[in-house]
């Protein structure tokens, strides 16, 4: 019964591969997010759907693009991935402006 | 932009003590978040804050936001090894589809 959930949970791969990342939440909420976590911890959003629409696109490159085929799914997809690219992608979702929850992470080894 | 510190960077405590972290805002908060993370984990919610001067506790563990709504603490008492972790501040701004912007969080270590 996870409420938010990731896959895959590790991923490493070559640079200049193309890769996703899947998130899917059971908790019916209405917002769900894509966050990435560099080597030093510091956490940064990314973008926000809300009922499957962009709200939020921070300043990520153009290689990065979230898809949200329903609710319950935002899935992000990496092309050309690069060195700088590794990290914790951490998925998470919430009703509203309420608190959000957070999934277990993917961490993304680009080699 | 929304800027969050956190202080101390980080803390090492003795079991069973008491201790204190605080989040500071450059700006008035719509709303501030205390989570959890544990190594290799996600983010675990514990608490959010929204009015000035709202305090919450939950077990042992109690954040208070202050009147202005730019400063919040969160207070451990007796400390636990389970509580151990990086706690990170979020905080949304004043406005609708505000993005949660992070502080860089605090490493708290717990000695049994």
């Amino acid at each position: 019964d996870t409420a938010v959930s990731q896959t895959p949970k590790y991923l490493v791969t070559q640079m200049g591969n193309d890769k996703s990342i899947k998130c899917e939440q059971n908790l019916g909420h209405d917002t769900m997010y894509w966050y990435k976590q560099d080597s030093k911890k510091f956490l940064k959003i990314m973008f926000s759907y809300n009922n499957k629409e962009l709200i939020i696109n921070e300043t990520v490159p153009n290689r990065f693009s979230p898809k949200s085929p329903d609710k319950a799914h935002l899935n992000l997809h990496i092309n050309s991935l690069e060195l700088g690219d590794s990290a914790v992608y951490f998925c998470a979702s919430s009703q509203g402006a309420n608190e959000q929850f957070f999934g277990p992470g993917t961490r993304l080894t680009v080699l | 932009s929304q800027e969050l510190e956190q202080s101390p960077q980080s803390l090492i405590v003795q079991e069973g003590k008491n201790l204190t972290i605080n989040c500071t805002s450059s700006k008035t908060l719509y709303g501030l978040y205390w989570y959890k993370q544990k190594y290799g984990e996600g983010l675990i919610f514990l608490m959010m804050l929204q009015k000035g001067g709202e305090e919450k506790s939950h077990e042992k563990i109690t954040a208070k936001l202050d009147e202005k709504k730019q400063q919040s603490s969160l207070h451990i008492t007796a400390s636990q090894p389970s509580h151990a972790g990086i706690y990170l501040c979020g905080a949304l701004p004043t406005g609708a589809n505000s993005k949660l912007t992070f502080g860089k969080g605090i490493t708290l270590s717990v000695r049994p």
